[in-house]
Formats: C-alpha cells, sequence, structure tokens
C-alpha cells in the first residue's frame, strides 16, 4: 500500500470557523491531489500541487486553499467553513504526470460543518 | 463537457454469479486511460483494473474484466465469480490531462451487493 495518511479521519466542526485537513506522503511523489466525494458526483478535483510551492485549481476550488511547503506534506484549508463543504475528503499521489499512471488514495476525512 | 456516466445506482448478485457494470463516457482526449476503482465499506480507493484507449485488447485482472468499446465510449466492468468481499461501491473514471497534471473524471458510482 502506498504511504499516504490523512488527518484528522474525522472532524465536525461548525459554521464560519477555519479548518485544516493535512494529507502526507511517504512515497516521495512529486503529484498530490485533493478531491471531494459527494453523492451523485463522485469524486471531484479541488486543488492539486505539481511540485513544492506549485499548485493549481480543480473543478470545485472556491472555498478552498491549498499550500505544499514540503514534498510529503499537501494541506487543504477551508477559510470559512460552511455547510456545503460538509463531505469526504481525499487526498491522491501520483508519480508523475503520465495518463497511465495511477493515483494512490489515502483513507478519506469525513468533515461535518454545522 | 468531459463526463463519465454511470446508469446503475444500485445492483446485487448472488454469490458466485457473474454481474456486469456499467459505463459510458465522452472526452474529446486522444489518448487516455480508463480506470475502475473499489469503494468497501472501509472508505478506501482501491484501483480494480485500467485499459489504455488505443488497446483493443480488453484488460483483465483475475475475476475482473471489462468490455471496452471505443466507439460508442463504452467501459463495462464484468466481475466473475462474484464473493461477497466485493461488496462496494463502484467507480467509473477517465485521466485528463491538466495544465501541470491530470486529474480523473469520476461517474457518481454504482453500489454493488453480493448476496450469500
Amino acid at each position: 500500500d502506498a504511504g499516504i495518511t490523512q488527518s484528522p479521519r474525522h472532524k465536525v466542526t461548525e459554521t464560519g470557523t477555519p479548518v485544516t485537513l493535512r494529507c502526507h506522503q511517504t512515497e516521495n511523489h512529486r503529484y498530490m491531489y485533493w478531491y471531494r466525494q459527494d453523492p451523485g458526483h463522485g469524486l471531484r478535483l479541488i486543488h492539486y500541487s505539481y511540485g513544492v510551492k506549485d499548485t493549481d485549481k480543480g473543478e470545485v476550488s472556491d472555498g478552498y486553499s491549498v499550500s505544499r511547503s514540503k514534498t510529503e506534506d499537501f494541506l487543504l484549508t477551508l477559510e470559512s467553513a460552511t455547510s456545503s463543504q460538509t463531505s469526504v475528503y481525499f487526498c491522491a499521489i501520483s508519480e508523475s504526470r503520465s495518463v497511465s499512471d495511477e493515483q494512490f488514495f489515502g483513507p478519506g476525512t469525513r468533515l461535518t460543518v454545522l | 463537457a468531459q463526463t463519465v456516466t454511470q446508469s446503475q445506482p444500485e445492483m446485487s448478485v448472488q454469490e458466485a454469479e457473474t454481474v456486469t457494470l456499467s459505463c459510458t463516457y465522452d472526452t474529446s482526449e486522444n489518448n487516455y486511460y480508463l480506470f475502475w476503482y473499489k469503494q468497501p465499506p472501509s472508505r478506501q480507493m482501491i484501483l480494480v483494473i485500467r485499459q489504455e484507449a488505443y488497446k483493443q485488447q480488453n484488460a483483465t485482472e483475475n475475476r475482473f474484466s471489462v468490455n471496452f468499446q471505443k466507439a460508442a465510449k463504452s467501459f463495462s466492468l464484468k466481475i466473475s465469480d462474484s464473493q461477497l468481499g466485493d461488496t462496494a461501491m463502484y467507480f467509473c473514471a477517465f485521466m485528463k490531462k491538466l495544465e501541470y497534471g491530470n486529474k480523473l473524471v469520476f461517474g457518481a458510482g454504482t453500489i454493488l451487493r453480493v448476496k450469500s
């Protein structure tokens, strides 16, 4: 199994509070991704990183920011959480940007915004 | 729009029987890969099988095989000799190139229940 951990695994927070989710990898992969999973939508890309300090937006990036100061860590921040951000969040990693390259997923974080 | 459609929200199958999950997709890419991921109740995303669009031969991995029809943009998953451990949500996806990386474009998923 790819060495990917996410923390926390579960979080309940209130509307308007900031939240940071952490993804940590031990594979030294260059590319890291944050997806959210919602019923009826599958998984959708929020942001991704293609190197230290290099990030770009995905299709559902509004309300989220990311940072990557080290190869192994990719942080996802909700500056002011809203109920629409209640979801399961997955981090993924890949070694290259080849379309054949598998993306390995972390265990997920269930976030509930009340 | 580049999309993936899984038309079966839920399916069930008896243990040891065969089941086929449907997937259609729409992409303007010339070279692409298609994937099936399994998500058991543990929530972990597990790659089941992948198919390169340029290969006409259907991919197989043990009890899992695909029926890839490129012209019809269809990519179904067949599970033979179903086992209780196959109970999971199954996602069909294709890889789309972005400016600096890639992303998986997922369907909404099919819940498969294997009954004893």
